[in-house]
């Protein structure tokens, strides 16, 4: 039983590289998103979508861009990376959005942009 | 925009003392939620609470919403070395589908 998937676990990009964090699940959630966690500021929230073909901005969307073509993957892209960029990125997946069900989450993409 | 915090943001305990953290939004939720990231890990889900009011338990675990739906603690009895880790809350607003997490109370036990 797969979860939600990230890769890659580790990554070092240079400034103003171009890069995707890719992100699937296998249990049919309709509900995805993007957060970043940086010390002491918590777990902000990047992008999420509700469902397929259906994406909005969370708290800290400048930089990233995401799409949801499926209802399994909601990839991550930064377009030209960026110093204040180094962070871990987690993606979760919950079943239905809106009514406080759990979110799983995968074990995160620790960046960093040098 | 919704804010959720939490205090403190770190806390060190001798392993048998009791911890408590507390969480507080600026707007009234629908349920909050409360998960746990073991250093180097992942927030995995702890429970969640709907009603307002609402007091839970799950062993030495002990959740409570507070009656205005705004705030939340979470309490450990007795802490041990597995207990170690940071502990967030997590809330949504009606008909939002957003999940906003707080900043995280880091728990650090000495054995």
């Amino acid at each position: 039983n797969a979860g939600v998937t990230q890769t890659p676990k580790f990554q070092v990009l240079k400034t103003g590289q171009s890069m995707t964090l890719q992100c699937a699940q296998d249990m049919n959630h309709e509900y995805m998103s993007w957060y970043r966690q940086d010390p002491g500021m918590g777990l902000r929230l990047i992008h999420y979508s509700v469902g397929a073909g259906i994406t909005d901005q969370g708290e800290v969307p400048n930089g990233y861009n995401v799409s949801r073509s499926t209802t399994e993957d909601f990839p991550l892209r930064l377009l030209s990376a960026a110093p204040s960029q180094t962070s871990v990125y987690f993606c979760a997946s919950s079943y239905a959005p809106g009514q406080g069900t759990e979110a799983f989450f995968g074990q995160g993409t620790r960046l960093t942009v040098v | 925009g919704q804010q959720v915090m939490q205090i403190p943001q770190y806390q060190h305990v001798q392993e048998g003392e009791d911890f408590t953290t507390y969480c507080n939004s600026s707007t009234t939720l629908s349920n909050i939620q409360w998960y746990k990231q073991r250093p180097g890990g992942h927030p995995v889900f702890l429970i969640q609470l709907v009603k307002s009011g609402e007091v839970k338990k799950q062993k030495r675990l002990t959740f409570q919403f507070g009656e205005a739906k705004k705030n939340s603690s979470l309490h450990i009895t007795a802490t041990q070395t597995t207990d170690v880790g940071t502990y967030f809350c997590a809330g949504q607003r009606f008909g939002n589908e957003k999940l906003t997490f707080g900043t995280g109370t880091r728990l650090t036990i000495i054995p």
